[in-house]
């Protein structure tokens, strides 16, 4: 069965404290994976995507990795702001039918404290 | 700035009433969805649409129905509405197979 793991499922961090988030997967192949942030009350909001093992992308703060079993989402000096529900998602087909949906994880719960 | 538009952002509503939740896009992409979520838990897909009249289930049961009769346009209906239908609902829309999804800000449902 296709199934996204994330964890931790909450951190709490000071600000300027480094972390990562994790995000493990077993699919049958994958084509993609993306990563969300959520704000409360808000519809979760794109960051990256990433195709292939070793590919790396950067915004700000964040750095998405990804490997053949997991992804991480660094955060580098993280400042109150970055305080959000973070979510992984897989897709295991580019083409139609319900394997061109995507798979979400429960998410991580990022608290980032002054 | 959100392109992709949930009304109402909130509903309260008795157990047996029928109920239409709005989603609007003006990005003009044919893959359209219906998400329900509820706190701590994975989102979960419950129809989509690839284009004009046409309408799938997804992998969560759903007593919902949907349509797609323009393709900015994608409602969502409840024709009994029942405590446990009490959730968030998100919806979303893609262009392209590997493009990324946007998200509207949901209407949160709470049934009677």
């Amino acid at each position: 069965e296709d199934q996204v793991t994330q964890s931790p499922e909450a951190l709490r961090l000071q600000e300027g404290e480094s972390s990562s988030l994790n995000c493990s997967y077993t699919v049958s192949g994958l084509r993609g994976l993306f990563w969300y942030r959520q704000d409360p009350g808000k519809g979760p909001e794109f960051l990256f995507t990433l195709y292939s093992a070793g590919e790396e992308k950067e915004k700000e703060r964040l750095k998405a990795t990804l490997t053949k079993k997991e992804s991480f989402l660094h955060i580098t000096a993280p400042k109150p702001e970055d305080s959000a529900t973070y979510l992984c998602a897989v897709q295991i087909s580019w083409y139609g039918g319900s394997q061109g949906n995507l798979i979400f994880g429960k998410g991580t719960k990022l608290s980032v404290k002054p | 700035e959100a392109d992709i538009y949930q009304t109402p952002r909130y509903l309260v509503i008795g157990t047996g009433k029928k109920i239409t939740l709005e989603c609007s896009q003006t990005m003009g992409h044919d893959k359209m969805y219906w998400y329900q979520q509820d706190p701590g838990m994975e989102l979960h897909l419950i129809h989509y649409s690839y284009g004009v009249n046409s309408t799938e289930k997804g992998d969560l049961s759903s007593e919902s129905t949907v349509s797609r009769i323009r393709t900015e346009h994608f409602p969502l209906t409840l024709e009994s509405a029942r405590p446990s239908h009490t959730s968030q609902y998100l919806c979303a829309s893609r262009q392209g197979g590997d493009s990324p999804l946007h998200f509207g800000n949901g209407t949160r449902l709470t049934v009677t």
